[in-house]
């Protein structure tokens, strides 16, 4: 089992509709999310973090994190073409690391 | 603005060749890492450094060194590169302490044949 699975998409959602993207990861100890975007050819940039559990919201973005489930996915509303990219899930257990997911990519259709 | 600096963008090398890629962070941040992506695969974690001096292997370490005198420097080093060492490498930093945001800079393709 990998320690965080993601979907590889890619994932197609019409403009203006709602982009879930989810992730689980295997160890319970894991302690902090991430949410990375990354566009082609470019390096990933942070979207936003989550360590409670519950709803984190900014802006269109908003990250769901279930510890007893082990998953954690990231909701974007009102999708826009320029949110198409491959989004990253990260989980760090506490030790500095970060453990990445393969990442799924998103296509907006205009 | 968080900026992590890598020199060199693209790079071709020969097989047998040694290559160092070099990354700078301004942050004054205590960890540093290397990841190389590879399609279907993610990001993947060569080495890591969480002092001046002080290094981890990460999952796949083999085939790479690494090496951190200063603190704002992380290089990491190919011994003898092989094909499958191609692929573009990512370096990365945080402040120390769980939770802190990892900034990635723009990435070194190596390419060897």
């Amino acid at each position: 089992q990998k320690e965080v699975e993601q979907n590889s998409g890619p994932l197609s959602v019409p403009e203006g509709a709602i982009a879930s993207l989810n992730c689980t990861y295997s160890d319970r100890g894991s302690q902090s999310f991430f949410w990375y975007r990354q566009y082609s050819g470019k390096s990933p940039e942070l979207i936003m973090f989550i360590y409670s559990n519950g709803d984190k919201e900014d802006g269109r973005f908003t990250a769901q994190l279930n510890k007893a489930s082990q998953y954690v996915s990231l909701l974007i509303r009102d999708s826009q073409p320029s949110d198409s990219a491959t989004y990253l899930c990260a989980v760090e257990k506490g030790n500095e690391k970060l453990t990445f997911g393969t990442g799924t990519r998103l296509t907006i259709i205009p | 603005d968080v900026k992590v600096t890598q020199s060199s963008r693209y790079l071709v090398k020969r097989t047998g060749e040694k290559v160092f890629l070099e990354c700078v962070q301004d942050m004054d941040h205590e960890n540093m890492f290397w990841y190389r992506q590879d399609p279907g695969l993610g990001l993947r974690l060569i080495y890591f450094s969480y002092d001046v001096k002080m290094k981890e292997k990460g999952d796949i370490p083999e085939g790479y060194s690494v090496s951190r005198e200063k603190k704002e420097r992380f290089s990491l080093i190919l011994e003898s590169a092989s094909t499958n060492q191609t692929s573009m490498y990512l370096c990365a930093s945080r402040s120390g302490g769980s939770g802190n945001t990892i900034y990635f800079g723009e990435g070194s393709w190596l390419t060897v044949v």
